[in-house]
């Protein structure tokens, strides 16, 4: 059973302030998601990463294959990133993938002014 | 830029009554997923659809459920005879490939009471 483990389950920052959120997963898997939950429910995609490191603004991504962790990492926070951020896994079954995505509990995050 | 869009935001039905979820997915996309969320947990996948036919599913996804493309735009999610637990937030979201990423809806909040 493939299961997602995200921490901490709830943050709290300064604006300013470099931030980590850390997911550990325990099978093989072909990508990882990283997405964006806003207070109303929606959900964005952030990035999806297979490998190496993706950035995008302030929003740095990283996966490490061997170990099964990713790291995301907002630089200079700010009140407008308070979110839960989740991550998810497509596992790669015998070749048998149709995107299905397993889901970790997210993580709330609140930056203060 | 193209979105997901489901409707309704909200439906609020009796037990035992069938509803039906609706999505308008991107347009040049060819995988279809439904996704719930009961309020204060995970995301959990339901079922996966592409080339007209069900890809995956999980074990969530019983002969209470049943997706169709009815026509070349909606991707619809019925559920037969709605059970109090079946209360949760349901997301659309599609992929051009199941590889890539996936753009998820606003989501439609289901209460059954």
């Amino acid at each position: 059973k493939n299961e997602v483990e995200q921490s901490p389950q709830n943050l709290t920052a300064q604006e300013g302030e470099f931030i980590t959120i850390n997911c550990s997963y325990s099978v093989g898997i072909s990508a990882l998601h990283w997405l964006q939950q806003h207070p109303g429910g929606g959900i964005v995609s952030l990035f999806m990463l297979s490998s190496g490191k993706k950035k995008h603004g302030r929003l740095i991504a990283t996966i490490n294959i061997q170990e099964k962790h990713s790291s995301l990492h907002i630089t200079a926070s700010h009140p407008r990133d308070s979110a839960v951020y989740i991550c998810a896994v497509r596992s790669y079954a015998g070749g048998t993938s149709y995107g299905k995505l397993t889901f970790g509990q997210g993580t709330i995050l609140t930056v203060h002014p | 830029e193209p979105e997901v869009t489901q409707t309704p935001s909200h439906q609020v039905t009796q037990m035992g009554q069938e509803v039906i979820l609706r999505c308008v997915p991107i347009s040049n996309h060819l995988y279809f997923y439904w996704y719930r969320q009961i309020l204060g947990q995970k995301v959990e996948f339901l079922v996966s659809f592409y080339n007209n036919e069900i890809s995956e599913k999980s074990e969530i996804f019983d002969d209470q459920f049943s997706v169709e493309r009815p026509d070349g735009s909606n991707f619809t999610l019925k559920i037969r005879s709605t059970k109090l637990e079946d209360s949760a937030m349901y997301f659309c979201a599609s992929g051009r490939m199941f590889t890539d990423t996936q753009y998820f809806g606003p989501g439609t909040r289901l209460t059954v009471l």
